[in-house]
């Protein structure tokens, strides 16, 4: 069964400070793992995407690591704001769909940074 | 940018009542979906349409309907609404059934409560 699971639940950490967040996911075959950013009461907003060749992918202060071979993935929070408090949700994408891009979700860790 | 909107963003229904949740994208994407997001388990997948008057079950169909008569509109229908349906509801869009394009646009939610 295809599963991804993400590693803290949740987290506090201090504005200024760095945090990693892990998603280590058991689907096959993989076609890509992305990094969604759901601000809380709002939808997912994607952050990164990284395909089976990428191994590390950045935006702004977010960079996203991805070991295929171990398949485990993270995503590493620099600096961080007040505005970086949400839900981060990893989701994987296997390929040869037949019925069409259905995607496995990872639970989420909910991060809250403290001033 | 992908716009994708939801008809309510707070809902309240009675036990039996029919609820009619509305989708709407403005980027001709062909797929569209129906997601339920539910603390401790994350987003699934309820139902998704890959093309106008087409549909397929998601993982937790069961107690929902879709429709989808127009390739920008996909509704999400309950029959007789139940407490246990009592949720945040996500619709999403992406552009074709290719994995490599396969990102998802998600709408600002629904928060349905069932009395």
């Amino acid at each position: 069964k295809n599963q991804v699971e993400q590693s803290p639940q949740s987290l506090i950490i201090l504005e200024g400070k760095n945090c990693t967040l892990q998603c280590n996911y058991t689907v096959s075959p993989f076609s890509n793992l992305r990094w969604y950013k759901q601000d809380t009461g709002r939808g997912p907003v994607s952050l990164t995407i990284m395909t089976f060749s990428e191994n590390t992918k950045s935006n702004g202060r977010y960079t996203a690591t991805l070991d295929a071979d171990t398949k485990q993935s993270s995503l590493h929070i620099t600096a961080s704001q007040l505005s970086d408090s949400a839900s981060y949700i990893c989701v994987v994408s296997g390929s040869l769909e037949a019925a069409g891009n259905k995607l496995t979700f990872g639970g989420g860790t909910r991060v809250l940074v403290k001033p | 940018d992908v716009k994708v909107t939801q008809s309510s963003r707070y809902l309240v229904k009675r036990t039996g009542e029919k609820v009619f949740l509305e989708c709407v994208q403005d980027m001709d994407h062909e797929n569209m979906f129906w997601y339920r997001q539910d603390p401790g388990l994350g987003l699934r997948l309820i139902y998704f349409s890959y093309d106008v008057k087409m549909k397929e079950k998601g993982d937790i169909p069961e107690g929902y309907s879709v429709s989808r008569e127009k390739k920008e509109r996909f509704s999400l229908i309950l029959e007789s609404a139940s407490t246990n349906q009592t949720s945040m509801y996500l619709c999403a869009s992406s552009l074709t059934r290719l994995a490599s394009y396969n990102e998802q646009f998600f709408g600002p939610g629904t928060r349905l409560t069932v009395l």
